[in-house]
């Protein structure tokens, strides 16, 4: 009973180039909401996402971020044209329905480490 | 701006004695708090809810008390041991989203 699994574990992109992350959620999960940590701060909300729709994408920077999660396959979150303030552990989490984070909590990914340099 | 403060970024306890880890939050109108714990290199993982309703909320070592009309949330670790050091993270539910804290990093030692 695989866990959310995120991949590549760390990723190093020079400036420029673009970064995409994948995210796997657990079996019968078909809520995704990722989230990024910047260095000694916490983490903060980006996107979240069900199968084929955008729920709430208020957390997501206006330019260069986009994230899917198709019928098929990972979700995916894409950033364009990378900048050394990109760098970041992006975390993936799971649910199985909508709701039940507020007392279960969500289930994370061990994360994707992002260096730009 | 920060909705989620934990105003102490380290905390160190012997082994065997209590932890306690606070936070404070801003807007009363949240209904629901967590407490995580993540290790270095991985992803956080679930600890401990309360919802509003309660002051209380306890399982095994871990009690997360909640004192609204103070904003303020804490996690008790009773008692505590090496493998509990972490960093700690309250977080608060708010419409499908987590708003975490900036964290507390626990050392227990020996």
């Amino acid at each position: 009973n695989a866990g959310v699994m995120q991949n590549p574990r760390h990723l190093v992109r020079r400036r420029g180039q673009e970064a995409r992350l994948r995210c796997s959620p657990m079996k019968g999960h078909s809520h995704v909401y990722w989230y990024r940590q910047l260095p000694e701060e916490g983490l903060k909300f980006m996107v979240y996402l069900q199968k084929e729709n955008i729920i709430d994408e208020s957390g997501m920077p206006k330019e260069r971020f986009s994230a899917e999660f198709p019928k098929e396959g990972p979700s995916i979150l894409r950033i364009q044209q990378v900048v050394r303030g990109d760098s970041a552990a992006y975390f993936c989490a799971s649910s199985p329905v909508a709701g039940t984070g507020a007392l279960s909590g969500y289930t994370f990914g061990s994360g994707t480490r992002l260096t730009v340099v | 701006d920060q909705q989620v403060k934990q105003n102490s970024p380290s905390l160190s306890v012997q082994e065997g004695r209590i932890s306690i880890l606070n936070c404070d939050y801003t807007n009363s109108m949240f209904d629901y708090f967590l407490w995580y714990k993540k290790y270095p290199a991985e992803g956080p993982t679930f600890l401990i809810s309360i919802s509003s309703i309660k002051d209380k909320n306890e399982d095994g070592r871990f009690t997360v008390f909640l004192n609204k009309s103070a904003k303020h949330l804490s996690l008790h670790i009773v008692p505590s041991q090496p493998g509990d050091s972490a960093v700690y993270f309250c977080a608060i539910y708010n419409t499908d989203k987590l708003i975490f804290g900036t964290g507390t990093r626990l050392q227990v030692f020996p």
